[in-house]
């Protein structure tokens, strides 16, 4: 069974610092790995995707893979308010198909 | 990326009907999927949608119970048959496109 797992939350972060969240996955199969954010009564919207080993930057947004580890990242830098949502850990397999972490709710104070 | 909608966006059905929930693409795409979110929980995939073919059902979930048709590549429609309280999730279709999947809004279910 192909799993993957996050970093049990809630995380509360204040306005300004940085949030950091994790995933692993058991299927090492897995080719690519995707962090989707979802907003209360909201469907998930793609963040960000990775498929190398290392640092992949997008604005605020920092994904780190390291595949010999089956681990996955997600940094936020500089938390707004409006980063508050839950944040969902995907692999995606050969055969296409996304496998969920149970997602982490993250809330930055102001 | 690819516009997706989904009808109805939400629905109350009494146990024992059927829902068919449409979802449609503004774009030709090969990969479509079906997805459950139960009240706080995460995205479960029910099945791939094949175009031109029977779909393709994960673990757990079978055709008798969630019928999908797949007529062309810009529409799907997936129904729920037989419902009951534990049905009650939300719904959600994705395309693929360019190795990455984008989800339509979802369709909120609550069985009575």
């Amino acid at each position: 069974q192909k799993e993957v797992e996050q970093n049990s939350g809630p995380l509360s972060v204040p306005e300004g610092a940085i949030a950091s969240l994790n995933c692993t996955y058991s299927d090492r199969g897995s080719q690519s790995f995707f962090w989707y954010r979802q907003y209360s009564g909201k469907s998930p919207e793609l963040i960000m995707f990775i498929y190398s080993n290392g640092d992949k930057e997008d604005g605020r947004f920092t994904a780190q893979l390291n595949k010999a580890s089956q681990y996955v990242s997600l940094l936020i830098r500089d938390s707004q308010p409006s980063d508050s949502a839950t944040y969902l850990c995907a692999a995606r397999s050969n055969d296409y198909k996304l496998s969920f972490g149970a997602g982490t709710t993250v809330t930055v104070r102001a | 990326s690819a516009v997706i909608s989904q009808k109805p966006s939400r629905d109350i059905c009494q146990r024992g009907t059927s829902l068919t929930i449409q979802c449609q693409v503004d774009s030709q795409v090969t990969m479509m999927f079906w997805y459950r979110q139960q009240p706080g929980q995460s995205l479960t995939l029910i099945a791939t949608a094949n175009q031109g073919s029977e779909a393709t059902y994960e673990s757990g979930f079978v055709i008798d119970k969630f019928p999908i048709s797949r007529p062309n590549l810009t529409f799907s429609t997936l129904t729920v048959s037989n419902m009951s309280p534990e049905d009650s999730s939300i719904y959600l279709c994705s395309v693929e496109e360019v190795q990455t999947q984008y989800f339509g809004p979802g369709t909120r279910l609550l069985v009575l």
